[in-house]
């Protein structure tokens, strides 16, 4: 019974690329969290997704950031031109309803160069 | 801006004692409450939830709902050195009807000493 998969593990990109992390949520979990957590800061929200909707992005920065849900497969996390601040911890969440606490991944540490 | 706010530690507790580790939060809409354990380079875990006032008993967790005066806090009985960690609180936000959205304090780093 896997939990939720997050890949890779460990995500190092030069300034100026694209990063796409992917988040597999818990099998029967059709609500997905993205968070990001810088060092020594708490965990933000990002952005909230059911399948093939994104139901707030109220955390997402207006540029440069997108996320998907989709269909079949895996929940993206895109970051587009990526910069030094982008350097941080990414974490997905999924849960069942979206209303009693969640389950995280393992999450994805992005170090941009 | 919807915050919840906790005491950055570290918070120092020999083996065997209670740890004491409090939150407040500013959504009065806020309607779930739970706080995370997260060890260094690892991902945060669900402990305990809470949801009305009073008292969760889980083991040798103790978490305690005040919505009055907008506070959690979380007991943890007969302290362990692997209950070092840091705890982080979370509340749900009322905001734009996102009831999925968490909102996390920074955390409190916990130190059990043997």
């Amino acid at each position: 019974n896997a939990g939720v998969m997050q890949n890779p593990r460990h995500l190092v990109r030069r300034r100026g690329q694209e990063a796409r992390l992917r988040c597999s949520p818990m099998k029967g979990h059709s609500h997905v969290y993205w968070y990001r957590q810088l060092p020594e800061e708490g965990l933000k929200f990002m952005v909230y997704l059911q399948k093939e909707n994104i139901i707030d992005e109220s955390g997402m920065p207006k540029e440069r950031f997108s996320a998907e849900f989709p269909k079949e497969g895996p929940s993206i996390l895109r970051i587009q031109q990526v910069v030094r601040g982008d350097s941080a911890a990414y974490f997905c969440a999924s849960s069942s309803t979206g209303l009693y606490g969640y389950t995280f991944g393992s999450g994805t540490r992005l170090t941009v160069v | 801006q919807k915050e919840v706010e906790q005491n950055s530690g570290p918070l120092s507790v020999p083996e065997g004692a209670i740890a004491s580790l409090n939150c407040t939060y500013s959504d009065r809409g806020s309607q779930s409450f739970f706080w995370y354990r997260q060890y260094s380079g690892k991902s945060p875990e669900l402990i305990m939830s809470i949801y009305s006032n009073g008292d969760k008993e889980d083991g040798r967790f103790t978490a305690q709902l005040n919505k009055a005066s907008q506070y959690v806090s979380l007991l943890i009985r007969d302290s362990q050195p692997s209950d070092s960690a840091t705890y982080l609180c979370a509340v749900t936000s009322s905001y734009g009807g996102s009831q999925g959205n968490l909102i996390f304090g920074k955390g409190t780093k916990l130190s059990v000493k043997p």
